[in-house]
């Protein structure tokens, strides 16, 4: 089966730097995609990586490690506005996105 | 820079029946999809479409129709409503397969 793996909730501190992991299972893999919703609201499209290794963009970065079927997302110089859930979501073989629930992280002072 | 357009935003219906959620891109994506959200969950894919005449199913799509007649809208059709379809839809639309997909505000629709 298909299936994603993130931890439901992560707890930081303003300032500070996060790293959310992401294991997958898939039928095929044509990249991977991550993707930050706050509560309420729409998702919104932050990385893709499709080959191996870090994707760095502003205080944002994404590693792959496509043999490991594992991603992680870093954030870093934590913003109370980085408060929201992030989704990991692999593309499988027929380019279709398979979610997770994602991963609740709250920003503390 | 509208992007993708969702109406309505809120919607309250009785079990059984029926009614349309749109969907509208001014980005001229050939690619468009529905899905709905439940908490605590992932986004469930309900039906996608490659480009105008052309719509497959998602993963949920019982209960549920589409149509694609313009590159513009693709609209959601919901016959019979049942509790099990309150949700937050969402669409989204990309330009190809492997590229981000832009989601529209959301739909939130309770069965009651």
């Amino acid at each position: 089966g298909q299936n994603i793996d993130q931890p439901t909730e992560m707890t930081a501190t303003e300032g500070a730097i996060v790293q959310i992991n992401c294991t997958y299972q898939t039928s095929g893999f044509n990249g991977l995609f991550w993707y930050q919703q706050h509560a309420g609201e729409a998702p919104t499209f932050l990385s893709y990586n499709v080959l191996d290794g870090l994707e760095e963009k502003g205080r944002f970065s994404s590693f792959l490690s496509r043999s490991k079927g594992y991603s992680y997302l870093l954030l870093k110089e934590l913003q109370m506005k980085d408060s929201a859930s992030y989704l990991c979501a692999p593309m499988d073989s027929n380019y279709q996105l398979i979610w997770g629930a994602g991963t609740k992280l709250i920003i503390k002072p | 820079n509208a992007g993708v357009t969702q109406t309505p935003k809120f919607r309250i219906l009785k079990i059984g029946q029926s009614m349309t959620l749109q969907c509208t891109q001014d980005m001229n994506h050939n690619y468009m999809y529905w899905y709905r959200q439940d908490p605590g969950m992932g986004l469930k894919l309900i039906y996608y479409s490659v480009g105008a005449g052309i719509t497959d199913k998602g993963e949920v799509p019982n209960g549920y129709n589409v149509s694609r007649s313009t590159t513009e809208d693709f609209p959601l059709r919901l016959e019979l409503a049942a509790p099990s379809q309150t949700s937050v839809y969402f669409c989204a639309s990309s330009q190809q397969e492997n590229q981000p997909q832009h989601f529209g505000d959301g739909t939130r629709l309770s069965i009651l």
